[in-house]
């Protein structure tokens, strides 16, 4: 296991709702990178976290958006949910300040909008 | 832009063959190149990351990878599957210069047969 730890696992949302995941970054990483997994697709980037501040964004609209905590941990927020919207959102932490560094995953949040 | 491809949807082999799977990438520059593993209903997982150096790359659970420059592949490999190694795989790609715009193929399903 990485370390890394999301909540909740699973989670059942309506068109036009708003959700808050959370991510807890590995012991001694200080960046937190979110993506969309669709099913039957790979990761896609949605934005990345260090220092409390976006550092870097996707092709995703304003809706989504995110938080870093002081102690590393990040949320990530979608209003006004679609449907297209359902997907496994994965973070991942990371060091930054180190080029070559690795990203880890957490196991992910299994989001479905009815 | 950058990209990735793994033009296999699906690799099946036989316990004790060999395996292969396959990525190609278009990214400017010399990126770094990543492969992740992910289990059913779990987030990915790091098997190995080539950077600088020698061409093949050794990773987690007996899998290695071959960098081929001239022909921007990636391809990952293991002398001996297990039916265990049965996931989905992902091959990603990330700037030198860029930390924040890792990008990931579409996956390729690799079932090995008892």
């Amino acid at each position: 296991e990485t370390g890394v730890t999301q909540s909740p696992t699973h989670l059942i949302k309506t068109r036009g709702q708003q959700v808050t995941l959370r991510c807890s970054s590995q012991s001694g990483h200080n960046t937190v990178s979110w993506y969309q997994q669709a099913l039957g697709q790979g990761p896609q980037f949605i934005f990345q976290y260090y220092r409390e501040e976006e550092n870097g964004r996707g092709n995703f609209p304003p809706r989504f958006s995110g938080l870093q905590f002081p102690n590393y941990s990040s949320e990530l927020n979608v209003n006004a949910l679609e449907l297209d919207d359902s997907a496994l959102y994965l973070c991942a932490s990371s060091l930054a300040g180190v080029l070559t560094d690795t990203q880890y995953f957490g196991p992910g949040t299994r989001l479905t909008v009815l | 832009a950058q990209s990735v491809a793994q033009p296999e949807d699906q690799v099946k082999v036989a316990e004790g063959n060999p395996l292969t799977v396959k990525c190609t990438y278009s990214v400017s520059g010399n990126p770094y190149l990543f492969w992740y593993v992910q289990y059913p209903n779990r987030g990915l997982q790091f098997l190995l990351k080539y950077i600088t150096g020698d061409n093949l790359v050794k990773g987690s659970y007996g899998f290695e990878a071959e960098f081929n420059k001239s022909q921007t592949s990636f391809h990952l490999k293991k002398p001996s599957a297990l039916v265990s190694d049965s996931a989905l795989y992902f091959c990603a790609v990330r700037p030198r210069n860029n930390n924040n715009d890792m990008r990931f193929g579409a996956g390729t399903r690799l079932t090995v047969k008892p």
